[in-house]
């Protein structure tokens, strides 16, 4: 049962341009949802998180939108740089946190 | 400033052995958490733990076992090892009430 889903496993942009990394989720009870970034041969690290009742969280570069009536949300970066490169993923917390499968971000100089 | 610490970082299992998870955080979290991620895959939540005492099932309990007998720690109990358990195994810790949960570095598990 994936209550989390990221559909896109890669996405590459250049330098300077805007990231969007997307999110689908089928729990209506979950009333925050988060995204983390990951390095190889680490633990993944937190980013930014949206509660269930906003549909805008903006931290700097990082933008999250969150659409209820879709079950969609998005993780905009701008502009994106290359040390963005890592895998990211979105989670969904309502009690406890159910990941997605990732979606692996290139940022080409 | 430790965080959330993880042992062991690697080992080797043979099929049918057993063995304990280390996972302990320092920052007085109520919520633990044991994921584990399969190559290319996302994370899939083992088990949790609300506080000291309480533990729940999450997506793949099958082949697990957890305690939770202080806010700090909380192991992940591997009996009768099996090839599919193979994978890397990470713990989370957050603060009832606010949802981001600090990882630890993970444990790699490799069952032979």
């Amino acid at each position: 049962d994936q209550q989390v889903k990221q559909n896109s496993p890669s996405l590459s942009v250049q330098e300077g341009r805007i990231s969007i990394l997307n999110c689908d989720y089928t729990n209506s009870m979950f009333d925050y949802f988060l995204w983390y970034k990951k390095y190889p041969a680490e633990g993944p690290t937190f980013l930014i998180s949206i509660s269930s009742i906003k549909d805008k969280n903006e931290d700097g570069r990082f933008t999250v939108f969150l659409n209820k009536s879709a079950k969609h949300l998005s993780l905009h970066i701008v502009p994106s740089q290359p040390g963005d490169s890592a895998v990211y993923f979105c989670a969904a917390s309502g009690g406890d946190m159910r990941f997605g499968a990732g979606t692996r971000l290139t940022v080409k100089p | 400033n430790a965080g959330v610490t993880q042992t062991p970082k690697f080992r080797i299992l043979k099929i049918g052995q057993s063995m304990t998870l280390q996972c302990t955080q320092d920052m007085n979290h109520n919520y633990m958490y044991w994921y584990r991620q399969d190559p290319g895959m996302g994370l899939k939540l083992i088990y949790y733990s609300v506080g000291a005492g309480i533990t729940d099932k999450g997506e793949v309990p099958n082949g697990y076992n957890v305690s939770r007998s202080t806010t700090e720690d909380f192991p992940l109990r591997l009996e009768l090892a099996a090839p599919s358990q193979t994978s890397v195994y990470f713990c989370a810790s957050s603060y009832g009430g606010r949802p981001e949960a600090f990882f630890g570095q993970g444990t790699r598990l490799t069952v032979v």
